[in-house]
């Protein structure tokens, strides 16, 4: 079965710089990979999804991610951070059917 | 276009009650999964309906988990006979027929068992 290694548990970044949060995924044929935002209390909001084609993928709010096969890596972007971002994270490998594996998320704080 | 609506959003109950759980899918999505989330942790798939029909049950926690889509529409999760530790957020997704891949996630319920 796919899994999916976050790990960053918690991050810290100043408002206005770049942002990058990582993910390592386990599956033995390509997989759909997923980026989540869930913030306190609330359920999870997709950010962008990676199927095929194209490695570098754009989401909503300017984030980005870029699937590197050689690397089982599918990492999170953002060139300027906002307030508003700060959130838990979570990266997500579905194999084509029901079977959708989360990480464990990371936590990203933004300083002022 | 409204999104999963789930019902209700925090739940608290004495441990030993039964409590039951509501999921509004998008309008026209044909299948809808539930998850549990503790503290810390990302969502844990635990079923998931195709329509009406439960494709995939084996991952529900316990014989205590059951849930149900009978209209093929909304569907309920229900947990008897709640222990301390089924303290968690209880996720809905739904996806779309035409890119079942994808999951649009409801708000969630906060249960806590006492």
């Amino acid at each position: 079965a796919q899994s999916v290694t976050q790990p960053d548990i918690h991050i810290t970044v100043s408002e206005g710089a770049s942002l990058e949060l990582r993910c390592n995924y386990s599956y033995g044929a390509t997989p759909y990979l997923f980026w989540y935002v869930q913030s306190p209390g609330q359920g999870l909001q997709l950010l962008l999804k990676y199927f095929s084609g194209d490695t570098l993928v754009q989401g909503i709010k300017g984030f980005e991610a870029e699937f590197k096969r050689s690397q089982s890596s599918f990492n999170l972007r953002k060139p300027s951070v906002h307030w508003s971002d700060a959130a838990e994270y979570f990266c997500a490998v579905g194999a084509g059917n029901n079977d959708m594996r989360f990480g464990a998320g990371t936590r990203l704080t933004v300083k002022p | 276009d409204t999104g999963v609506s789930q019902d209700p959003r925090h739940k608290i109950t004495k441990r030993g009650q039964n409590v039951t759980f509501r999921c509004d899918p998008i309008s026209e999505h044909n299948r809808l999964y539930w998850y549990r989330q503790t503290l810390g942790q990302g969502p844990e798939f635990l079923t998931y309906f195709q329509n009406e029909a439960q494709l995939e049950k084996s991952r529900l926690l316990s014989d205590r988990f059951s849930a149900e889509r009978p209209k093929g529409s909304f569907s309920t999760l229900e947990i008897q006979r709640t222990e301390q530790g089924d303290s968690a957020m209880y996720l809905c997704a739904s996806s779309p027929p035409q890119v079942q891949e994808t999951q649009y996630f409801g708000p969630g319920t906060r249960l806590l068992v006492l």
